[in-house]
């Protein structure tokens, strides 16, 4: 069975920092990107952060770039974002997710197929 | 930055046809795909690559991608299906999401 598990979630102060973790178990993780996605109280989801799976490749949302950062460790089963300079507006529920970024037909393809339950950030 | 634009809400009666639709500046030249979303759950990927379905997922959900417009179509919509569904797209090293649309089942 597919597991992804966040930890690290909490509450800190604007301006503080917090890192977020994901364990993931049922499957193999290093053949697969994973990706932060948050979703703030009563709003829609927002993609965070992109990593490849071999942790080569990353990307950010414009508004966590240069205060987020996303790793992960292939030997462990686990991916982390670190965040820093935490703003109110980062306050959200937390989900790491599985993707597949494939090239179909020359066009690019990304999608998420196993998430995990979040874990919230209160900034506050 | 790439947008993609969902209507807020979208009724039903049970076993009625939903359709939710999901805009964006040459969406076809893009491949979407849809997540469902019930209160207080992860989201659930419920169509990829335009219109293929993940397994598990019920024949009655199926998309489409033409012009600058994606559609989830829910054939014989049943209780169950009540929920936000968000379309996202992947742009320029970038995941897109749509804001959601709530389906309510009357």
């Amino acid at each position: 069975e597919v597991q992804l598990v966040e930890s690290g979630g909490g509450l800190v102060q604007p301006g503080g920092s917090l890192r977020l973790s994901c364990a993931v178990s049922g499957f193999t993780f290093s053949s697969h990107s994973m990706n932060w996605v948050r979703q703030a109280p009563g709003k829609g989801l927002e993609w965070v952060s992109y990593i490849s799976s071999r942790g080569t490749t990353k990307y950010y949302a414009d508004s966590v770039k240069g205060r987020f950062t996303i790793s992960r460790d292939n030997d462990k089963n686990s991916l982390d974002l670190q965040m820093k300079s935490l703003r109110d507006e980062d306050m959200a529920v937390y989900f790491c997710a599985r993707s597949t970024l494939v090239a179909v037909a020359s066009t690019e393809s990304l999608y998420m197929d196993a998430w995990g339950q979040g874990t919230t950030v209160t900034v506050s | 930055s790439y947008e993609l634009t969902q209507p807020p809400s979208v009724s039903v009666s049970p076993g009625q046809t939903a359709s939710i639709t999901c805009s964006g500046d040459r969406l076809d030249e893009k491949y979407a795909c849809w997540y469902q979303q019930k209160p207080g759950q992860s989201p659930v990927l419920v169509i990829y690559q335009d219109s293929k379905r993940p397994s598990g997922i019920p024949a009655r959900f199926s998309g489409s991608n033409s012009g600058n417009i994606a559609t989830l179509t829910i054939s014989g919509t049943q209780a169950v299906d009540e929920a936000a569904y968000y379309c996202q797209a992947w742009d320029s090293r970038t995941v897109v999401f749509g804001p959601g649309t709530e389906v309510t089942v009357l």
